[in-house]
């Protein structure tokens, strides 16, 4: 159980252009579900919060135009990148969550390369 | 602000040589404290939640302990399959996690 997938694992696309990263919850519903972004030998950061059905929160430092989350059924949540330059370059993973649960549940992951 | 240092960054064993891996923490009101796996090029994977502090939780061949200012991930006989990066992670405020750097923990066959 718990299980949460993330669509593509890897994309390659050119400077300007926009790239959309799906994350869904095969096996629960998801009330909640986050956005991270990982750089080598650093921690998780957190780039925005979403629940089911409302408008994502995103932490400090983190533009919103730029990195746009819809969150519109309790299994899918997308990621758009838009306008990509090569410093959006990362890996960029979702986790889900239910309303009560503390735990986070982890999809495997988005490399993003910006050329 | 929320703060987690994890002890040491890399940790080389060898199999069956075990260790622990430590977590220190500083939260307000701390909610639960999670341990993850994560493999190279891949999402964290879920291994313990630890809520108060005597609390023990093990797995296989892992331990999670947890004391009112860190955590301990006690790894007894470790395999090579077990070489990943450990990372540690502390709740506050509900659901926004705060994680740590992790562990890179390294098992020679």
């Amino acid at each position: 159980g718990a299980v949460v997938s993330q669509h593509p694992s890897r994309v390659i696309c050119k400077s300007g252009t926009s790239v959309k990263i799906e994350c869904r919850s095969l096996d629960f519903q998801a009330t909640t579900m986050f956005w991270y972004r990982q750089f080598p030998k650093k921690s998780l950061m957190l780039m925005a919060t979403s629940n089911e059905g409302s408008k994502a929160t995103y932490e400090q430092g983190v533009e919103k135009d730029k990195f746009l989350i819809n969150h519109a059924s309790l299994t899918l949540s997308t990621l758009t990148v838009t306008s990509a330059h090569p410093e959006d370059s990362s890996f960029y993973i979702c986790s889900a969550g239910t309303r009560g649960n503390y735990e986070q549940y982890f999809g495997p992951g988005t490399r993003l390369t910006v050329t | 602000e929320d703060q987690v240092t994890q002890s040491p960054e890399a940790l080389r064993l060898q199999e069956g040589e075990s260790s622990s891996l430590n977590c220190s923490y500083t939260v307000s009101g701390l909610r639960g404290l999670f341990w993850y796996r994560q493999d190279p090029g891949k999402g964290p994977e879920f291994l313990f939640t630890l809520y108060s502090a005597g609390e023990e939780k093990e797995k296989e061949r892992l331990k999670a302990t947890l004391t009112k200012k860190e955590s301990f991930l006690h790894i007894t006989a470790p395999k090579p399959e077990d070489s990943a990066t450990y990372l540690c992670a502390v709740q506050a405020d509900y659901q926004k996690v705060t994680f740590g750097i992790g562990t890179k923990l390294q098992v020679i066959p």
